[in-house]
């Protein structure tokens, strides 16, 4: 079965700097991949699919990326706010049309 | 649009009494569901598919006679935690899929269960 991979640290980054986070996963190739931002207490709020034969998506300060080369997919959010501090989550397709998520990854942001 | 929305947000019981938590889709029909078990600082965990009108599939080491999903109508599918105990402490999930395509999933808010 596919395992979604993430680096599960906090990620610190200053004020209007890019946060990278990385997504790995470890089997067969995906057809997408999607990303989510979930707040603590919340339920996880969907925020871009990228597609296997995407290189690329963008969604204003937001943007995916995916290379099966690497088996891996990158978010990133240029201009980083504080409101942007949050958990954010990888997933593909798993079992019976659900998804298969990874840990996810505590992004903060510092003013 | 698509909204769905969870009851109750939180519930607290004792050890050995049953719970339902409620997932609605607000403004479209949603011929399947999904209930999702996340421990803290663990990833989702997929429990079973709801589907409307027929019996829920449930993922290897759920145990389906103890958390209960009915799928009732294509707006409201319900899961009974019996019997429960301090394990089944978590925060509970439901998704929602909007039309057929497998990548339009809305997630609810959450139900925080703790069980004393």
């Amino acid at each position: 079965s596919q395992k979604i991979e993430q680096n599960s640290e906090a990620l610190n980054i200053q004020e209007g700097k890019t946060a990278t986070l990385t997504c790995n996963y470890t089997n067969y190739s995906p057809a997408y991949l999607q990303w989510y931002r979930q707040d603590p207490g919340r339920g996880p709020v969907f925020l871009l699919l990228i597609r296997e034969n995407e290189k690329e998506k963008r969604k204003e300060r937001l943007k995916v990326t995916f290379d099966t080369t690497l088996k891996q997919s990158l978010f990133h959010i240029t201009a980083s706010q504080p409101a942007d501090s949050a958990t954010y989550l990888c997933a593909t397709r798993g079992g019976a049309d659900g998804l298969t998520f990874g840990k996810g990854t505590h992004l903060i942001i510092q003013p | 649009g698509a909204v769905v929305s969870q009851h109750p947000s939180w519930v607290i019981c004792k050890s050995g009494t049953s719970v339902k938590i409620e997932c609605r889709s607000l403004d479209f029909q949603a011929t399947t569901m999904f209930w999702y078990r996340q421990f803290p600082k663990q990833s989702l965990m997929l429990m079973a598919t709801s589907n409307e009108g027929s019996k829920a599939t449930y993922e290897q080491g759920v145990e389906k006679d103890k958390f209960l999903i009915n799928h009732a109508s294509l707006t409201l599918s319900t899961l009974t935690v019996t019997s429960a105990h301090p394990e089944d402490s978590s925060f509970y999930i439901c998704s929602a899929r909007r039309g057929s395509s497998y990548n339009e999933q809305f997630f609810g808010p959450g139900t925080r269960l703790t069980v004393l």
